[in-house]
């Protein structure tokens, strides 16, 4: 049974342009989550997704930052516009339901030049 | 405001013996909490929680103890392996739900062979 797949593993953008990072959640599981790391502190909760809907997106930047999960295919932050304070490590997490740990996958280290 | 805290960024201990990792937090409506191992290079994986109707979880070398009249938590490993060290992260949320988790900044474990 495949874990939570997240790809790219790296991505390298210029400031100005598009980051897409995608995310499979686990086999059954239809909740989605994306936390955001950057240097040196803890994981930092974006936005939970079920099936074609934004359940709770109360730590999304306002701006430049969208999320999405359509009832076929993976989970997709976009981060449009990218500046350097978006370089981080971003996880993508699934679960069966509200009440089971969080199953993360190996995360997306973006970086912007 | 860093509402889960782990103050100790590092800890050492010999092979064999306990290592006790230390979470404190401030927010009152934190009601579950989980502790997250997590090596380079990938995705936290959940290892213990906890809900705040209990005092103490254990599960084979790991036990979690709560006070939460002094909104401590410590996460108990014995005996210590090589293969625990790593990063441990110290997670709590509300509405004893999983769907957003507030992580502290993490203790870097090295178990010493």
């Amino acid at each position: 049974n495949a874990g939570v797949m997240q790809n790219p593993r790296h991505l390298v953008r210029r400031r100005g342009q598009e980051a897409r990072l995608r995310c499979s959640p686990m086999k059954g599981h239809s909740h989605v989550y994306w936390y955001r790391q950057l240097p040196e502190e803890g994981l930092k909760f974006m936005v939970y997704l079920q099936k074609e809907n934004i359940i709770d997106e109360s730590g999304m930047p306002k701006e430049r930052f969208s999320a999405e999960f359509p009832k076929e295919g993976p989970s997709i932050l976009r981060i449009q516009q990218v500046v350097r304070g978006d370089s981080a490590a971003y996880f993508c997490a699934s679960s069966p339901g509200q009440d089971s740990p969080l199953h993360f996958g190996n995360g997306t280290r973006l970086t912007v030049t | 405001d860093q509402q889960v805290k782990q103050n100790s960024p590092s800890l050492s201990v010999q092979e064999g013996r306990i290592s006790i990792l230390n979470c404190d937090y401030t927010n009152s409506m934190f009601d579950y909490f989980l502790w997250y191992k997590k090596y380079p290079a990938e995705g936290p994986t959940f290892l213990i929680s906890i809900s705040s109707i209990k005092d103490k979880n254990e599960d084979g070398r790991f036990t979690v103890f709560l006070n939460k009249s002094a909104k401590h938590l410590s996460l108990h490993i014995v005996p210590s392996q090589p293969g625990d060290s790593a990063v441990y992260f110290c997670a709590a949320s509300s509405n004893f739900g999983n769907e957003k988790l507030t992580f502290g900044t993490g203790t870097r474990l090295t178990i010493i062979p």
